[in-house]
């Protein structure tokens, strides 16, 4: 049983389309995030969520909207794409002592969107 | 602030070798340390994690590190290499609760090549 899944695993699309990719954990966590992975491995925090409250917001365009339904879910919109937005984007969750993060992260398996 | 620093991009080593990564941290807090992996089109997966308890670390498949807080550094070591260890590593630092919301800061990777 996948702790944290994300779906799609890929999308191909072109550019100004719009897209979401859908993030689900079933470990009972209270906070969950959003990660991009470049191409040379970088992995950049863009949102993360406590319990549906967004506690972090990176300096993220506002082409990208996270929302998060419930504490076990948080998706990502992502309006007129370009081509700098091809990357992977990982989904994880963590469960936090207090407000402080444990650094105790689980990831999903990753959505590598290709932007054409 | 804190920050992490992986000495080396890419480590290659022959397999049944040792192997060393490095990886040195500044914060203003006392941190919680941790080591990543990620395998292929994978997710990233804790090797091993430090929270103040004991230095040396010990992780999963023979991995262990040592938290040496007069150097600021927590390399990632291994006795003897396996071919299935070939990954990227990631180095992670996480301040203990502050009581206020502190992020999770990501070293840049180490590309690990395992020769036959």
């Amino acid at each position: 049983d996948t702790a944290v899944s994300q779906t799609p695993k890929y999308l191909v699309t072109q550019m100004g389309n719009d897209k979401s990719i859908k993030c689900e954990q079933n470990l009972g966590h209270d906070t969950m995030y959003w990660y991009k992975q470049d191409s040379k491995k970088f992995l950049k925090i863009m949102f993360s969520y406590n319990n549906k409250e967004l506690i972090i917001n990176e300096t993220v365009p506002n082409r990208f909207s996270p929302k998060s339904p419930d504490k076990a879910h948080l998706n990502l919109h992502i309006n007129s794409l370009e081509l700098g937005d091809s990357a992977v984007y990982f989904c994880a969750s963590s469960q936090e002592q207090g407000r402080g993060p444990t650094g105790e992260l689980f990831f999903g398996e990753g959505s590598r969107l290709t932007v054409l | 602030a804190q920050s992490v620093t992986q000495l080396d991009s890419h480590v290659s080593v022959s397999e049944g070798t040792p192997v060393l990564l490095r990886c040195n941290y500044s914060s203003s807090y006392s941190p919680s340390l941790f080591w990543y992996v990620q395998h292929p089109n994978k997710g990233l997966q804790l090797l091993l994690k430090y929270t103040s308890a004991a230095t040396l670390v010990k992780g999963i498949n023979g991995f262990e590190a040592e938290f040496k807080k007069s150097e600021t550094s927590f390399h990632l070591t291994k006795p003897s290499a396996h071919m299935s260890d070939a990954a990227e590593y990631f180095c992670v630092v996480s301040p203990q609760w502050t009581g206020g919301y502190q992020k999770v800061t990501f070293g840049t990777g180490t590309k690990l090549q395992v020769i036959p």
